[in-house]
């Protein structure tokens, strides 16, 4: 059973909509993260919450904007999207902690593409 | 900002042969992660290192913090280790920076 879930596995939306993309996570963490993969790039940080409070964000645009109603839940919200915006978007999660190996676990990602 | 420079981007291995993927980091890193990207695209975690060496069956990863690098050595080659790798690597915060990835294609 896969312990991060994103939903949905896929998803094409028309430019200047908004989407939401769903994240949860069963693996009892208190660090929940957002990472994206357009084609051909690395990975690249999004953002990082701990306890439901933003700690870094590396993402220019406003245009994302995390989401936590739970410990287990960071959705990511994005609006007015664009063509650039297609990428694969990734979860992932890990117990931060100063003792712990803060080892990220990823969820299966949600493709994204912007017509 | 924060640099993980990954090689070789892409290797092409015989069944049975082994070679080694390098990281290097462009500032001190606290701790290095591994990842293979499988088929299906979803990422399997493979080492966690914050010093030293480890090794799982025929992979091997190496972290010296003070050097800079990370290695993950690959021995005795499968069809199944065919997959995209990858380092990432932090400071001891929260922000985690990935390398480039190396794409291992294992041949019979």
């Amino acid at each position: 059973d896969p312990k991060i879930i994103q939903k949905p596995k896929y998803l094409v939306a028309v430019t200047g909509s908004e989407k939401i993309l769903i994240c949860e996570q069963y693996l009892g963490h208190n660090a929940m993260y957002w990472y994206r993969q357009s084609a051909k790039k690395p990975l690249e940080f999004m953002f990082s919450y701990s306890y439901q409070k933003l700690m870094d964000n590396q993402t220019a645009s406003s245009r994302f904007q995390p989401q936590s109603s739970k410990k287990n839940h960071l959705d990511l919200q994005i609006t007015a999207l664009k063509p650039d915006d297609s990428a694969t978007y990734f979860c992932a999660s890990s117990l931060h902690d100063r003792g712990s190996q803060n080892t990220l676990y990823f969820g299966a990602g949600t493709r994204l593409s912007v017509l | 900002g924060d640099q993980v420079e990954q090689s070789p981007s892409a290797l092409s291995l015989h069944e049975g042969t082994g070679s080694a993927l390098r990281c290097n980091f462009t500032t001190t890193m606290r701790a290095v992660q591994w990842f293979r990207k499988n088929s299906r695209g979803s990422l399997i975690n493979l080492f966690y290192l914050a010093s030293g060496t480890k090794e799982n069956g025929r992979l091997k990863s190496a972290f010296d913090s003070k050097e800079r690098y990370s290695t993950l050595h690959i021995r005795d080659a499968q069809l199944e280790d065919s997959g995209t790798y990858f380092c990432a690597a932090g400071t001891g915060g929260y922000k985690v920076v990935f390398g480039s990835g190396t794409r291992l294609l294992v041949s019979p």
